[in-house]
């Protein structure tokens, strides 16, 4: 089955630094990749996701990479800001093409420093 | 709508103790899952459903039944609670129709296994 696994599992940056996030998979049928952030004591929320035929989206500050060789993908927050602070998931999925598990990563921990 | 509702909020058992987790939405959502959240291991996929009458197992079924009677609920059986299973369990539901994968989380259940 599909295996996600993301790095790092901590993340530190100054305020209006970028932060990168990197995850890879493991099926190469996947086609469906989304990112959620969680607040602390929060729910998970989509923040962006992308598709197998696409190799890069971008929504303001955040834009997500995908390289379908490798089987890896990135998420890439620019000037981050305080409230950018959460834990944040990768996940794959061949949801694409029809309804099907959604399996995500063990997370990544970020801190923004004022 | 309510959107994704799980009750209860906090939960606490006895080793053996059997007890099911709500979980509803009023979206007409097709899909559901369960997931359990643990520190370090992110979100691990217990069950899903594609529909009413249709369940498939996730990453980590093992002690855990679902039902899918109604498009609505999708409640999750813990059979023989072990200290294992402790853990914060989300409950999320995608729109039918295929226009949007995004999953909607509800709030989330704790529960610790004594």
């Amino acid at each position: 089955g599909e295996n996600v696994e993301q790095h790092p599992s901590t993340l530190s940056v100054q305020e209006g630094d970028s932060a990168v996030i990197k995850c890879t998979y493991s099926d190469s049928a996947s086609n469906y990749f989304p990112w959620y952030k969680q607040e602390l004591g929060k729910r998970p929320q989509l923040i962006i996701d992308i598709r197998s035929n696409v190799g890069e989206k971008k929504d303001q500050r955040i834009a997500v990479t995908l390289n379908k060789t490798a089987k890896h993908f990135s998420l890439h927050i620019t000037e981050t800001q305080p409230e950018d602070s959460a834990v944040y998931f990768c996940a794959a999925s061949k949801m694409e093409t029809s309804y099907d598990k959604v399996i995500f990563g063990p997370g990544t921990s970020l801190s923004v420093i004022p | 709508n309510a959107g994704v509702t799980q009750t209860p909020k906090f939960q606490v058992l006895k080793t053996g103790q059997s007890m099911t987790l709500q979980c509803a939405q009023d979206m007409n959502h097709e899909y559901m899952s369960w997931y359990r959240q643990d520190p370090g291991m992110g979100l691990r996929l217990i069950h899903y459903s594609v529909g009413a009458g249709i369940t498939d197992q996730g990453e980590v079924p093992n002690g855990y039944n679902v039902s899918r009677s109604t498009t609505e609920d999708f409640p999750l059986r813990l059979l023989s609670a072990a200290p294992s299973q402790t853990s914060v369990y989300f409950c999320a539901s995608i729109p039918s129709g295929r226009a949007s994968n995004e999953q909607f989380f509800g709030p989330g259940t704790r529960l610790t296994v004594l």
